[in-house]
């Protein structure tokens, strides 16, 4: 089983549209959440982190992480066709990163 | 600001030859660092990090090694490469001691024919 399980999509979505992304993870002693999004071609970008349950809003984008479940999701509100990307979760324990395999967004215009 | 930079940025080499990419870090000191190999549609996969000039600790046991002869370089080499050794690598650093998230570069395409 892996430590991290995110579903690959591909997820395509009319503009506008609120976007849904979720991972599962098994370790519980993950201390860290991010969310990155990745373009064509492109590095990772950060999108979000947090450290705790509940929600964490910035602008169109809500992290939601519920610990007691090991579930974490990303919600992007009004979505817009430059929102089409990979988006990879991760979470840390120590130095290191457990990605999940990313979830290809399209976003429709 | 702190920013990373990764050359080449996409590199095509026959299997057997040598490889060395290169990662910089500007703007900060003593950052940890990191090299990543992502396979199409997959995850990331962690191959070194380093908390300091001169010492990196394996991920994954492979033809690859890692140096970081300076404190905010990074290189990712290899003696003779194998055609499962093309990727998307991609370096990474974070703040000490602080380990919240990681930064990446814009990454090097390699194919190995």
């Amino acid at each position: 089983q892996k430590e991290v399980e995110q579903d690959p999509g591909p997820l395509s979505v009319p503009e506008g549209a609120i976007v849904s992304l979720n991972c599962t993870y098994s370790n519980s002693a993950f201390q860290y959440f991010m969310w990155y999004r990745q373009y064509s071609r492109k590095g990772p970008e950060l999108l979000m982190y947090t450290y705790s349950s509940g929600n964490k809003e910035d602008g169109r984008f809500t992290a939601q992480v519920d610990k007691s479940s090991k579930y974490i999701s990303l919600f992007i509100r009004d979505s817009q066709p430059s929102d089409s990307a990979t988006y990879l979760c991760a979470m840390t324990v120590d130095y290191k990163l457990s990605f999940g395999a990313g979830t290809t967004v399209t976003v429709r215009a | 600001s702190q920013t990373i930079h990764q050359w080449p940025a996409t590199l095509v080499q026959p299997v057997g030859s040598p490889l060395s990419l290169e990662c910089t870090v500007e703007g900060t000191s003593n950052p940890n660092l990191y090299w990543y190999r992502q396979a199409a549609g997959r995850g990331l996969q962690l191959l070194f990090y380093s908390v300091g000039i001169g010492q990196i600790s394996s991920e994954v046991p492979q033809n690859l090694s890692a140096s970081r002869p300076q404190d905010r370089q990074f290189i990712l080499s290899s003696k003779k490469l194998l055609l499962s050794d093309s990727g998307f690598y991609l370096c990474a650093w974070d703040r000490v001691p602080s380990q919240e998230t990681q930064y990446f570069g814009p990454g090097t395409r390699l194919l190995v024919l």
